[in-house]
């Protein structure tokens, strides 16, 4: 089984300070990670995924995120925070040989990210 | 990439009333999609999904329905709405080798 943890409900971040969203996950074999970002009354949008090579994956918007094999996690980060960052955001994994349908992608509960001016 | 229609964006039916929600996929071909249902804008809760025409997957027992007649249109259906089945509703293409999921832009549903 694989499950992700996002362990913060909610982030306040003031404009032009870094941000760090955090991630933990759990798969049997090798996992493949990914964040989205969710605007209000809007689908989720891909931001950035690491499936293999080098750990600091870079994305959209400037966010990067650092896969840390030890300790399971997969933490989102940005040098410096925008308002218009501001959103809610997931991360996601699925086991690398694991198949399609209910054994895609597994998703943490969100973590609301809030940009203050 | 890919990209995911869906419609209406909105909706208010009464209860007891039938339910149409529709997805299409356009830039891939024999995709995996998905149904899911967010309330109060936080987590994902799986709902269906399909690996083919025909072939569709329940996660969780419920008033919904789910059909796939062509290859990139997915159908959310239910005969008689309830209170509990307000909440968003998105539909999502998977592409196979990575599980990277493309959404659409979500449904909005209210029962009254």
């Amino acid at each position: 089984a694989q499950s992700v943890a996002q362990p913060e409900d909610q982030v306040n971040v003031a404009e032009g300070n870094p941000l760090t969203v955090k991630c933990t996950y759990s798969v049997s074999g090798n996992p493949y990670l990914f964040w989205y970002v969710q605007y209000p009354n809007r689908g989720l949008q891909f931001l950035l995924k690491y499936i293999t090579g080098d750990n600091l994956v870079k994305g959209s918007y400037g966010f990067e995120a650092e896969f840390n094999k030890s300790q399971t996690s997969f933490h989102l980060k940005k040098p410096s925070a925008l308002v218009s960052d501001s959103a809610l955001y997931f991360c996601a994994v699925r086991d690398k040989y694991s198949g399609g349908g209910a054994d895609g992608l597994t998703f943490g509960k969100g973590t609301h990210l809030i940009i203050q001016p | 990439s890919q990209t995911i229609h869906q419609w209406p964006a909105t909706l208010v039916q009464p209860v007891g009333s039938p339910l149409s929600l529709e997805c299409t996929v356009e830039g891939t071909s024999n995709p995996n999609l998905y149904w899911y249902r967010q309330a109060a804008g936080r987590g994902l809760q799986l709902l269906f999904y399909s690996v083919g025409i025909g072939q569709i997957s329940s996660e969780v027992p419920q008033n919904l329905s789910a059909s796939r007649p062509q290859d990139r249109q997915f159908i959310l259906s239910s005969k008689k709405l309830l209170l509990s089945d307000s909440g968003f509703y998105l539909c999502a293409s998977g592409v196979i080798y990575t599980g990277e999921l493309f959404f659409g832009e979500g449904s909005r549903l209210t029962v009254l």
